[in-house]
């Protein structure tokens, strides 16, 4: 079993630019969530999906940034016209329920913008 | 709303020594607790759970935490720290509508030699 898998590991992107970030979640779990971890700061919730449907997506930014997760392939975190503040790492996680399964985590995408 | 707090930023022990990292909580009805650790450039790990039963509750590496109800509290600990702990850990709870898990702002061990 692989795991969480990210990629890529590291994207440098220049301001203006658009990000694209995968996930796939480990084989039979159906629920995937982002999350966000600035420098010294802790994680911040963006988004949560299952197969076709975004669940809850109350952490996410309001514009430039969207989520998917299709019928088939990876999770794609989505940020357009990327600005300095974005830079950060972003983790995906999957379970394969709600509330006591907790979740398994990939190792990040860590973005920086340049 | 569900929520958790850990009131240190950083935590500092010698190795060989206990080790207590703590965390309290703020849930409506029977709390589902975990605690994870983050090593350096890495994604984040399960250490344990409470869901319901004993109070202390035992996970990987050797920790273990102690769930009480009455101080709404959720420590994180292990008898004898080794060099190799230093790390950020964090305490999460299911939270909001949809009980995505809601962390705590982390707290870093360094562990000593």
């Amino acid at each position: 079993n692989a795991g969480v898998m990210q990629n890529p590991r590291h994207l440098v992107r220049r301001r203006g630019q658009e990000a694209r970030l995968r996930c796939s979640p480990m084989k039979g779990h159906s629920h995937v969530y982002w999350y966000r971890q600035l420098p010294e700061e802790g994680l911040k919730f963006m988004v949560y999906l299952q197969k076709e449907n975004i669940i809850d997506e109350s952490g996410m930014p309001k514009e430039r940034f969207s989520a998917e997760f299709p019928k088939e392939g990876p999770s794609i975190l989505r940020i357009q016209q990327v600005v300095r503040g974005d830079s950060a790492a972003y983790f995906c996680a999957s379970s394969p329920g709600v509330g006591g399964y907790g979740y398994t985590f990939g190792s990040g995408t860590r973005l920086t913008v340049v | 709303a569900q929520s958790v707090a850990q009131p240190e930023d950083q935590v500092n022990v010698a190795e060989g020594n206990p080790l207590t990292v703590k965390c309290t909580y703020s849930v409506s009805g029977n709390p589902y607790l975990f605690w994870y650790v983050q090593y350096p450039n890495r994604g984040l790990q399960f250490l344990l759970k409470y869901i319901t039963g004993d109070n202390l509750v035992k996970g990987s590496y050797g920790f273990e935490a102690e769930f009480n109800k009455s101080q709404t509290s959720f420590h994180l600990k292990k008898p004898s720290a080794l060099v190799s702990d230093s790390a950020l850990y964090f305490c999460a709870v299911p939270g909001g509508a949809t009980n995505k898990l809601i962390f705590g702002t982390g707290t870093l061990l360094a562990v000593q030699p």
